[in-house]
């Protein structure tokens, strides 16, 4: 793939559940994966950064894992809370530092 | 990380008119950028800021439609040229040190009418 695609575009959970979402990316050329959550009104907030296949990050309640051989990374939410609503962007950095964003995936939280 | 204030944090245009973006950082920074997100699409950079110099313009994006200027490494703007519906959009700033992640600012959300 040449681009960046995200997984699924939109997502509704009920609070309290767990979830997961995709991010694709080239298998070549990688340097890093960043994952950024973008509240309703508020700047795009860097979540992690990551460069090793295999690597596993977490942070509270979301963790995200890495394969750069397939050209792939998750984020997980475990046990899902309103103010997780926001759209999850993941952004593939190549061997050149350049970025490559995906389109984001929008989480809504049900009460 | 570094503050960054930018604004307006939104305005409403007429078509034909021209807007200026301001972008301050409360530190020094070597990399600073300008992104746009229209409805529904990606983030997309437009410009890479240079201090001191022309700006680094990606595919699709040229000076006359989008100066900037950066005259120091804590100040940036973006005008947007005689505008039309389709700049209607999000415009960021953001800034970067090396191998690190952006930090954002808040955002100019632009509405033409």
């Amino acid at each position: 793939i040449l681009n960046v695609e995200q997984s699924p575009q939109s997502l509704h959970v009920q609070e309290g559940d767990s979830t997961n979402f995709t991010c694709s990316f080239p298998s070549s050329n990688f340097y890093a994966l960043h994952w950024y959550r973008w509240e309703t009104a508020k700047s795009p907030e860097a979540l992690f950064v990551m460069t090793l296949n295999g690597d596993e990050k977490k942070k509270g309640r979301i963790s995200a894992t890495l394969n750069t051989k397939e050209g792939y990374s998750y984020l997980y939410i475990k046990g899902s809370q309103p103010e997780d609503s926001a759209t999850y962007l993941c952004a593939f950095m190549d061997s050149n530092y350049q970025l490559i964003w995906g389109a984001g995936t929008k989480l809504i939280i049900k009460p | 990380s570094a503050v960054i204030s930018q604004k307006p944090s939104r305005d409403i245009c007429q078509r034909g008119t021209s807007l200026t973006i301001q972008c301050q950082v409360d530190s020094q920074v070597t990399m600073m950028f300008w992104y746009r997100q229209q409805p529904g699409q990606s983030l997309t950079l437009i410009a890479t800021a240079n201090q001191g110099s022309e700006a680094t313009y990606e595919s699709g994006f040229v000076i006359d439609k989008f100066p900037i200027s950066r005259p120091n490494l804590t100040f940036s703007t973006l005008t947007v040229s005689n505008m039309s519906p389709e700049d209607s959009s999000i415009y960021l700033c953001s800034v970067s040190g090396p191998h690190q992640p952006q930090h954002f600012g808040d955002g100019t959300r632009l509405s033409i009418l």
